[in-house]
């Protein structure tokens, strides 16, 4: 079993839809992060958690938001999806440790089509 | 401004050849310098990185890259290219001198072809 797993991992919807892209990992890890990544734009940071208490925006957190509702657990949900919202999305963690290089493990990533 | 460049969109190479994917960085202070690679249809997964000793990493798959303080670069290689080398791959840096911030700065990636 991965140690990062999304889902789901392909999503088709419509305009004006609530979705939630889902994100658990078993590595115990307390970091948690959201990318979209795009043709062309490499990954951008949607959002970030430090820990259960710690929520911060990244590079472009306009039209999310996110829930971390548990160490393991990190949600990602687009109230109103519009389509430049399509994108592969990557949850992925860190864990801060004696050796914090900074180093991310990734789940094999949400597809989610907004028409 | 901290930045990482990947010069190249795309990189081709002859199977058995060796491979060189480029990647340039600005940071304020010393870097953490990373690799990883993506294959079709899959999340991201670390190759290497740098933090500080050797010029010299090594790291998966029989890839290494070297650190260039002067020249601000972290090339990656490998001296005989397989065609399940083809991927692509994605140069990251963070700033130590960032904080508790510690988010890393990405690349847009390098799409490399290994052809038989």
């Amino acid at each position: 079993d991965a140690d990062v797993t999304q889902t789901p991992r392909n999503r088709i919807t419509k305009t004006g839809k609530r979705i939630m892209l889902e994100c658990s990992q078993t590595k115990g890890h307390d970091r948690m992060y959201w990318y979209r990544q795009d043709p062309g734009l490499g990954l951008r940071l949607i959002y970030y958690s430090f820990d259960v208490k710690d929520i911060n925006k990244g590079e472009i957190s306009d039209g999310y938001s996110v829930s971390r509702q548990a160490q393991a657990k990190f949600s990602l949900s687009l109230e109103s999806a519009i389509p430049n919202q399509t994108a592969l999305y990557f949850c992925a963690t860190s864990d801060p440790g004696l050796a914090d290089t900074g180093e991310l493990f990734f789940g094999e990533g949400s597809r989610l089509t907004v028409l | 401004a901290q930045s990482v460049a990947q010069p190249e969109d795309q990189v081709n190479v002859a199977e058995g050849n060796p491979l060189t994917v480029k990647c340039t960085y600005s940071v304020s202070g010393n870097p953490y310098l990373f690799w990883y690679v993506q294959y079709p249809n899959r999340g991201l997964q670390f190759l290497l990185k740098y933090i500080t000793g050797d010029n010299l990493v090594k790291g998966s798959y029989g890839f290494e890259a070297e650190f260039n303080k002067s020249q601000t670069s972290f090339h990656l290689k490998k001296p005989s290219a397989l065609v399940s080398d083809s991927a692509l791959y994605f140069c990251a840096v963070r700033d130590i001198l960032s904080g508790n911030n510690r988010k890393l700065i990405w690349g847009l990636g390098t799409s490399l072809a290994v052809n038989p």
